[in-house]
């Protein structure tokens, strides 16, 4: 079966740095999506890596390896709106799109 | 803006008395799903169009229905709510269903079924 893992939750400090991983097994591959979802909202896209590597985007940068099914989200320079769920979502080789069921980041002042 | 809008925002139905949410958009995209979520799980594909094929997911319950009148516009309807679909209800859209192609999403419809 096609499965993501992520830890459930997660607590860091505004200003510090936080890092959300993400394992995979997935027929094939075709790119890894990050979503924030705040709370009764709706995902919002935040990076998508289809190569080894980390992409990087202000405040926020996306690793890949794909031999290692893992991927991991590193938040630098928390704010307390960072407070919210991210999801890892991969595409498989039928360009399916699987979820994982996210990590609700908790950031305390 | 270009954007992915859900009515209505939150619906509350008695157990077995039909709903229809809607989801339109403004970007042109082909392709719009139609997911269900409950709390602290990740989304659930029930189905999606790829402009007008229609692609239903194995284990989504006949109570489900959608249609797609036209490339702006599509509805969920839900024949005969049960407890057990009380979720929120997410209309996504792509320009296409492959590679670096991002899912936009609409705010959500919140179904409380009682």
């Amino acid at each position: 079966g096609q499965n993501i893992d992520q830890p459930t939750e997660m607590t860091a400090t505004e200003g510090a740095i936080v890092q959300i991983n993400c394992t995979y097994q997935t027929s094939g591959f075709n790119g890894l999506f990050w979503y924030q979802q705040h709370a009764g909202e709706a995902p919002t896209f935040l990076s998508y890596n289809v190569l080894d590597g980390l992409e990087e985007k202000g405040r926020f940068s996306s690793f890949l390896s794909r031999s290692k099914g893992y991927s991991y989200l590193l938040l630098k320079e928390l704010q307390m709106k960072d407070s919210a769920s991210y999801l890892c979502a991969v595409r498989d080789s039928n360009y399916q799109l699987i979820w994982g069921a996210g990590t609700k980041l908790i950031i305390k002042p | 803006d270009a954007m992915v809008i859900q009515n209505p925002r939150y619906q509350v139905t008695q157990f077995g008395k039909p709903v229809t949410l809607s989801c339109s958009q403004t970007l042109n995209h082909n392709v719009m799903y139609w997911y269900q979520q409950k709390s602290s799980q990740a989304p659930k594909l029930l189905f999606h169009y790829y402009d007008k094929d229609f692609n239903n997911e194995a284990d989504t319950p006949d109570n489900f229905q959608s249609r797609r009148p036209n490339t702006s516009f599509c509805f969920l309807d839900i024949r005969s709510p049960g407890l057990g679909d009380a979720a929120m209800y997410l209309c996504a859209t792509s320009s296409d269903r492959s590679g670096a192609n991002v899912l936009t999403f609409g705010a959500g419809s919140r179904l409380t079924v009682l």
